[in-house]
């Protein structure tokens, strides 16, 4: 149980293209969705907390303009990325909370992006 | 800030030695740790996770909580050359965020046939 899916994993594009990234929980429902981005050799950093029907909280430092999130429902948040650039490059990691209490946040595969 | 310190490594034993990976916190009302494994390229996968102060065996696996002394451990026993990845100890924050977790940044781990 608690699958979750991440969608693409690899995405290769030019600079100044904009990226959509899906994260969706498979078998349970998510009121709570968090978006990472991992540069290498670095742990992950936490850029925003998504919740069902609501605005994303955005870490210190995240451009939120840039790193637009949506979670629509309770299955689904996505992340888009707007006017990538090559500084964007990283690894973008979504995870997902069964409930609040203290369970522990499920990780999808990941999503490399590359911008040329 | 909060913090999570874990010792970068690389921590090298033999196969089917025990690996003992160390983490500190400084978030004193912290209540949920957990460890996940990463293997490189990939996302991080939930090996434990612990609440209590003590021990929590799960297989080969046990994780060790001293929350006086704000410690949490990764105990791998009879390692396998499979175990070989970086291991990141992360913790659930108290107050108004009590839902996020805080990474450390890692131990590499490399266990030799």
């Amino acid at each position: 149980g608690a699958v979750v899916s991440q969608h693409p994993s690899r995405v290769i594009c030019k600079s100044g293209t904009s990226v959509k990234i899906e994260c969706r929980s498979l078998d349970f429902q998510a009121t709570t969705m968090f978006w990472y981005r991992q540069f290498p050799k670095q742990s992950l950093m936490l850029m925003a907390t998504s919740n069902e029907g609501s605005k994303a909280t955005y870490e210190q430092g995240v451009e939120k303009d840039k790193f637009l999130i949506n979670h629509a429902s309770l299955t689904l948040s996505t992340l888009t990325v707007t006017s990538a650039h090559p500084e964007d490059s990283s690894f973008y990691i979504c995870s997902a909370l069964t409930g609040f209490d203290n369970q522990p946040q499920h990780f999808g595969d990941g999503t490399r992006l590359s911008i040329l | 800030q909060k913090e999570v310190e874990q010792n970068s490594g690389p921590l090298s034993v033999p196969e089917g030695a025990i690996a003992s990976l160390n983490c500190t916190y400084s978030d004193r009302g912290s209540q949920s740790f957990f460890w996940y494994r990463q293997y490189s390229g990939k996302s991080p996968e939930l090996i434990m996770f612990i609440y209590s102060n003590g021990d929590k065996e799960d297989g080969r696996f046990t994780a060790q909580l001293n929350k006086a002394s704000q410690y949490v451990s990764l105990l791998i026993r009879d390692s396998q050359p499979s175990d070989s990845a970086t291991y990141l100890c992360a913790v659930k924050g108290s107050g108004g965020s009590n839902y996020k977790l805080t990474f450390g940044k890692g131990t590499l781990l490399t266990v030799n046939p």
